[in-house]
């Protein structure tokens, strides 16, 4: 069936250092999601990507779907400490209806 | 505009019992999801609703079911509770065509099973 892999699993990080996490999927998508989790809380939607080579920005985040739409990163410039938690990427299962086949999420942690 | 409410935050009970959890999507959403969320499986898919009707459902037993009422919320049930099954059950709602734009969950229902 269908997976969607993140990686790395952990990353830790020095305030203002840079971090990107990556997404892969087994199949193509018609669209990815990615999503924020803080500590205790429950995931918060970021941003959709829909077109084949589409790069967004949000503030320090930057989003980009690649070319063939099998992957995806997330790159945060700068971190905060308010950028603690984890990030999933998500698809479309069998890219059908509304269901989300999500990653496995990576955690950032943020040395102050 | 309120956003998804999921209820009881928090549950405990024992292992045989079953446990019923509900959730309202925002107004106007009428695709309700549900997922578990576990440590080590992280977030898997139970089931989609959209007018009163399961879309999707995804590889849980039989012990998993829901159901949507016309009012478009939605509860989640698990009869003969198993440890295994302690997890945080999120909901979410969405629009139901193809091109939402993504989930908005709501806070969860931690379920421990002892």
């Amino acid at each position: 069936g269908q997976q969607v892999m993140q990686i790395p699993q952990y990353q830790h990080v020095q305030e203002g250092e840079d971090f990107t996490t990556y997404c892969n999927s087994s199949t193509t998508l018609s669209n990815i999601q990615w999503y924020k989790q803080r500590p205790g809380g429950h995931p918060v939607f970021l941003i959709q990507l829909v077109k084949s080579g589409e790069v967004k920005k949000q503030k320090r985040l930057t989003f980009q779907f690649g070319e063939a739409k099998k992957n995806s990163s997330l790159h945060i410039t700068a971190t905060q400490t308010t950028d603690v938690g984890t990030y999933f990427c998500a698809g479309p299962y069998n890219n059908a209806g509304n269901m989300l086949t999500f990653g496995g999420g990576t955690r950032l942690m943020v040395k102050p | 505009k309120a956003g998804v409410t999921q209820t009881p935050r928090y549950l405990i009970k024992t292992r045989g019992q079953q446990v019923t959890l509900s959730c309202s999507p925002i107004s106007g959403h009428r695709s309700v999801s549900w997922y578990q969320q576990t440590p080590g499986q992280g977030l898997q898919f139970l089931f989609e609703y959209f007018s009163e009707t399961q879309r999707n459902k995804g590889n849980f037993p039989g012990r998993f079911s829901g159901r949507q009422f016309s009012n478009s919320r939605s509860e989640m049930n698990v009869s003969t509770l198993e440890l295994g099954d302690s997890a945080l059950y999120l909901c979410a709602s969405s629009l139901p065509n193809r091109e939402s734009y993504g989930y908005t969950f709501g806070s969860g229902t931690r379920l421990t099973v002892v």
